[in-house]
């Protein structure tokens, strides 16, 4: 079993939508969580990080974490076409560091 | 403030060739990561640097790849000999300090085709 699953997709949305994207893990250890987005051709840049179970928001873009379901989701609302990229999950113990395997996301004008 | 740089972009290589990666992280960060990302797949870190010593390198197939810190700031990353499977992007960070609760930032990686 893999410490991180991510649906890679490809998910396809209309401008404006409401964007899901979750990750799942194993590993009762991890304490530390954040989102990556990866534009084509370019390195991962971090959105969104926390280390507590709840919710975590930064103008469009919101994180969630549950720690009792080991599950973390990140929400963008009024989708744009600039948001289309791989979004990574990644996780850390603080001594192990870990990435899901992204999930592909094109955001139709 | 300039971001992690990274040479070369591209390499294409036949396997069994040698090949080295150039990072030059962000001025004053002390921590330098190597990570590998196969196609359709998430980074996978090789090697942390703190310094100019080596706080990870766990998954680091040694057999073939090699990466040193001259002097805490600028890195290689060396495979020899290269195989199929090591073609991928190899990305470069860097952050400030050590842990989790740091931020990395990525350079734009050399993206490696082993023929």
């Amino acid at each position: 079993q893999k410490e991180v699953e991510q649906d890679p997709g490809p998910l396809s949305v209309p401008e404006g939508a409401i964007v899901s994207l979750n990750c799942t893990y194993s590993n009762s250890a991890f304490q530390y969580f954040m989102w990556y987005r990866q534009y084509s051709r370019k390195g991962p840049e971090l959105l969104m990080y926390t280390y507590s179970s709840g919710n975590k928001e930064d103008g469009r873009f919101t994180a969630q974490v549950d720690k009792s379901s080991k599950y973390i989701s990140l929400f963008i609302r009024d989708s744009q076409p600039s948001d289309s990229a791989t979004y990574l999950c990644a996780m850390s113990t603080g001594n192990q560091f870990y990435f899901g395997t992204g999930t592909s996301l094109t955001v139709i004008p | 403030e300039a971001g992690v740089a990274q040479s070369p972009r591209y390499k294409i290589i036949e396997k069994r060739q040698s090949v080295a990666f150039w990072c030059n992280p962000i001025s004053g960060h002390a921590t330098l990561y190597w990570y590998q990302q196969i196609l359709g797949q998430g980074p996978k870190l090789l090697i942390q640097f703190q310094n100019n010593g080596v706080v990870d390198d766990s998954q680091l197939p040694k057999d073939r790849f090699s990466a040193e810190r001259l002097k805490g700031v600028d890195s290689t990353l060396k495979i020899q000999p290269a195989k199929l499977e090591d073609s991928a992007v190899y990305l470069c960070a860097s952050s400030l300090y050590s842990g989790d609760t740091d931020t990395q930032y990525f350079g734009p990686g050399t993206r490696l085709t082993v023929l």
